[in-house]
């Protein structure tokens, strides 16, 4: 399978712990996006990186939160001190260029 | 506020009929226009996009239709079949403007019956 893969799918976690969220991306794609999904919304973007460089971060992503890509393939999200509303599915997706996005199956993070 | 909407949170259609989901959008510099596909506990699926520069693209049983002037676009499935009940969602992103980024509306969810 070559398509974007996420790890690890679900994740319960208690209020106040680490999490830290893994992207593969299709591996010829240069440009990776984290995006969150909560319950009846559409996606809602996070950042971007293109190859290891973050170059948009949205407001959503409070300091709690962080994003790396070393070394320009996989991707981790990190949410350091996690609360109730950090619950949602987070989704990762790759493109090449300006192009359509492609997304993985996505990681739901239910905080208790 | 929302910057792009889909207004019908959901559609109910006979399977071989056509299907037309709609958005609208209000961010004049939006210039890339894409419709996904979501099954529950999956991530979305790309269907088709169009840019700014046409006003009808088609793949196969999928047409979508932009209208700028009215910053409206449809997507239109003939013949519906009952896979492809799911949720549709429109997405938009400014390209031109640096943005890479996609802004998404809520979703409308399609069934199709037998």
């Amino acid at each position: 399978d070559t398509g974007v893969s996420q790890d690890p799918r679900h994740k319960i976690t208690k209020r106040g712990q680490n999490v830290t969220f893994r992207c593969d991306p299709i591996s010829e794609h240069n440009r990776l996006y984290w995006y969150r999904q909560t319950l009846g919304q559409g996606p809602e973007f996070l950042t971007y990186f293109q190859n290891e460089a973050q170059l948009e971060k949205s407001r959503l992503l409070s300091d709690r939160f962080s994003a790396e890509r070393p070394k320009g393939s996989f991707s981790t999200l990190e949410i350091q001190r996690t609360e109730q509303g950090d619950s949602a599915m987070y989704l990762c997706a790759s493109s090449f260029g300006f192009n359509e996005q492609f997304f993985g199956p996505g990681t739901r993070l239910t905080v208790l | 506020d929302q910057q792009v909407k889909q207004n019908s949170p959901s559609l109910s259609v006979q399977e071989g009929r056509i299907s037309i989901l709609n958005c609208d959008y209000t961010n004049s510099m939006f210039d890339y226009f894409l419709w996904y596909k979501k099954y529950p506990a999956e991530g979305p699926t790309f269907l088709i996009s169009i840019s700014s520069i046409k006003d009808k693209n088609e793949d196969g049983r999928f047409t979508v239709f932009l209208n700028k002037s009215a910053k409206h676009l449809s997507l239109h499935i003939v013949p519906s079949q009952p896979g492809d009940s799911a949720v549709y969602f429109c997405a938009a992103s400014a390209t031109q403007g640096g943005s890479e980024k996609l802004v998404f509306g809520k979703g409308t969810k399609l069934t199709v019956n037998p």
